[in-house]
């Protein structure tokens, strides 16, 4: 069956970083898109960012461009997020989610989520 | 950007009871509108995607309508373990947004 785990949350200065991972399983990795989805405590969902199915395309909300790097290792099924220049707004689970082709932009399956916490 | 508002924000209904939740668009999606469903403390899970086409292992209870800007979910004869927070979302166009969410509580 298919398998979401992300790592790699945590608290965190602002202005520092901070990387995530996501490991897939039960499904060859290699043949969707992926995409990181945000919840900040208590409110909605928020979609961060999407990279294609070999990598070669990326998509990011505008508020994350130039702080946020989505990428994956096709050959380790892992998915990854760099996220630079914390922001107390950044403070969120991240989920990440697997589009149910290539670029259907439609998530049909979600990990259970990394919580980001940036504060002083 | 697209901005999905759905309505009501909360609900509360009896068990048995036959639930709707709206979506609409601010401009027309065709129908790239779907829905998901988010019980407390779990990740989303996929309900309904294309506004209408369902998917295994959804119950038959949960269907969707709608296309271009209004949208609907319907649950028919509502069961306690629906209790959930209910999100529709566009694949239409970027950045792909949420609706706010609306709360169904069981009374």
């Amino acid at each position: 069956q298919v398998q979401l785990v992300e790592s790699g949350g945590g608290v965190v200065q602002p202005g520092r970083s901070l990387r995530l991972s996501c490991a897939a399983s039960g499904f060859t990795f290699s043949s969707h898109g992926m995409h990181w989805v945000r919840q900040a405590p208590g409110k909605g969902l928020e979609w961060v960012a999407l990279i294609s199915d070999d990598g070669s395309q990326q998509y990011y909300r505008d508020s994350v461009k130039g702080r946020f790097t989505i990428s994956r290792d096709n050959s380790r099924n892992t998915l990854y997020l760099q996220i630079d220049s914390l922001r107390a707004e950044d403070t969120a689970v991240y989920f990440c989610a697997k589009d149910l082709t290539t670029l259907a932009i439609i998530f049909d399956y979600w990990g259970q989520g990394t919580l980001v916490t940036v504060s002083s | 950007e697209i901005v999905l508002t759905q309505s009501p924000d909360f609900q509360s209904v009896t068990p048995k009871e036959k639930v709707t939740i709206t979506c609409r668009a601010s401009q027309s999606i065709g129908d790239g509108l779907h829905w998901y469903q988010q019980k407390p403390d779990q990740s989303p899970k996929l309900l309904i995607k294309y506004a209408s086409q369902s998917l295994s292992g959804v119950p038959s209870r949960f269907s969707g309508s709608g296309s271009g800007t209004d949208f609907t979910l319907t649950i028919n004869s509502l069961e306690a373990e629906d209790a959930a927070t209910y999100y529709c979302h566009q694949s239409t166009n970027l950045p792909w947004t949420f609706g706010q969410g609306t709360k169904v509580e069981i009374k």
